[in-house]
Order: C-alpha cells, then sequence, then structure tokens
C-alpha cells in the first residue's frame, strides 16, 4: 500500500500568515493527489485535484503543488474560516489512502 | 443537486453486523463510482471499498473478509454491510462519489457507528 506522510499533524497560525501542509508518498503518485477540508462535525471538502487543480468555487488563496514525491498545500493570507483539518489523497492506485491529517488552528 | 447520504443504526454489538445505506441523488449510480471511507474519532479517513458503476467491487484488504458492498439501481442505493464488528470500528462512516479519476467530489454527511454491548 502507499503510505501518505503528511505533516505537520497540528499547527497555529495568525490571522494574514500563509502556512503550508506537506505530505509525502512513499512511491510514484505521478499527480493524483488530492487535499481536502475538514470542519469539525463535517464531512469532507474537495479543495485541490491531481495535486494542483484547485477545485470549483475554492479561494485562490488556497494552491497545490509538487516536487517529486512531496506534495503541498499552501494556505495565503489565512481567514478564521481556514480553520478545520487538512487531508491529503492519493487515488493513484488501490487501495486508495490518506494522509493522517494536519489540524490547521487560526490564533 | 448531488447529494449523498448515509443511514443506519448508530450502535451495534460487538460482534454483530453493521448495515448501512447510501441514498444518492442527482447523479446514477451507472455513471459514478461510490466508495465508502471511514473515520475514527480524531483520527484520519480509511478507504473501505467501492462499487464501480458496473457493478463490481473492490475493497480494502484490511477489511475485506468482512466488508460486503452492492447496490440497488432502482432505488439509488449503495449498502455496506460488515460483520463481526469490535471495538476498532467504531467511526464515522462516509459515502462518496469520485469523479472519474478517483478523488472525492461529493460526501455524504456521515454517520456516527459505535460497537457496545
Amino acid at each position: 500500500d502507499i503510505q501518505m506522510t503528511q505533516s505537520p499533524s497540528s499547527m497555529s497560525a495568525s490571522l494574514g500568515d500563509t502556512v503550508t501542509i506537506n505530505c509525502l508518498a512513499s512511491q510514484d503518485i505521478g499527480n493524483y493527489l488530492s487535499w481536502y477540508q475538514q470542519k469539525p462535525g463535517k464531512s469532507p471538502k474537495l479543495m485541490i485535484y491531481g495535486a494542483t487543480n484547485l477545485e470549483d468555487g475554492v479561494p485562490s488563496r488556497f494552491s497545490g503543488s509538487r516536487s517529486g514525491s512531496d506534495y503541498s498545500l499552501t494556505i495565503n493570507s489565512l481567514g478564521y474560516d481556514d480553520e478545520g483539518i487538512y487531508h491529503c489523497h492519493q487515488y493513484y492506485e488501490y487501495p486508495l489512502t490518506f494522509g493522517s491529517g494536519t489540524k490547521l488552528e487560526i490564533k | 443537486q448531488v447529494q449523498l447520504k448515509e443511514s443506519g443504526p448508530g450502535l451495534v454489538q460487538p460482534s454483530q453486523t453493521l448495515s448501512l445505506t447510501c441514498t444518492v441523488s442527482g447523479f446514477s449510480l451507472t455513471s459514478y463510482n461510490v466508495h465508502w471511507v471511514r473515520q475514527p474519532t480524531g483520527k484520519g479517513l480509511e478507504w473501505m471499498g467501492v462499487i464501480w458503476t458496473g457493478g463490481s467491487t473492490d475493497y480494502n484488504s484490511a477489511l475485506k473478509s468482512r466488508l460486503s458492498i452492492s447496490r440497488d439501481t432502482s432505488k439509488s442505493q449503495v449498502f455496506l454491510k460488515m460483520n463481526s464488528l469490535q471495538t476498532e470500528d467504531i467511526a464515522t462512516y462516509y459515502c462518496a462519489r469520485d469523479t472519474g479519476p478517483w478523488y472525492f467530489d461529493y460526501w455524504g454527511q456521515g454517520v456516527m457507528v459505535t460497537v457496545s454491548s
């Protein structure tokens, strides 16, 4: 199975900051990587697919990037609405796997 | 609009069988694959299995011996059955639709399942 190592597990940032969340794939997954945002008590929401493509309706403050097997989600100009847990997900092969999640708190 | 909604008992006794239903609207089960994903409280997401548009299924090998996914296309429903439930199976269970590439564009609200006598 492909392991997705996500870091950090939690982070705290201030309004207006820029933050980056990382996922390292245990093997090549190409651009088959998506990112989800999850608010407390809610289901995950698709933010990024294909490693770098912004889902419709997602603010352009969100962006995804890739360097080899390292994938990053960057959020610029943090707002209170960005608080939640972020999950990476590889869909290159089955079984589909997820990172362990990053809890983002806005100070 | 596209919607998925899970339903089923929130409490299952140890060693018993979990039965959940995912009722979809706004799309056809013969056009989109539907997956089951679960999340233990405070933990990460675990992919459980998928029912393909043609009706065949694939499962996470860690659950394969206990898990069955089926559907009724006339009712737009996907079913999950998992036997021999234990406390490790306590989680919120989601159904989700994939887009063709296997990322999920729509999710259900989730159903919390507890295992207890």
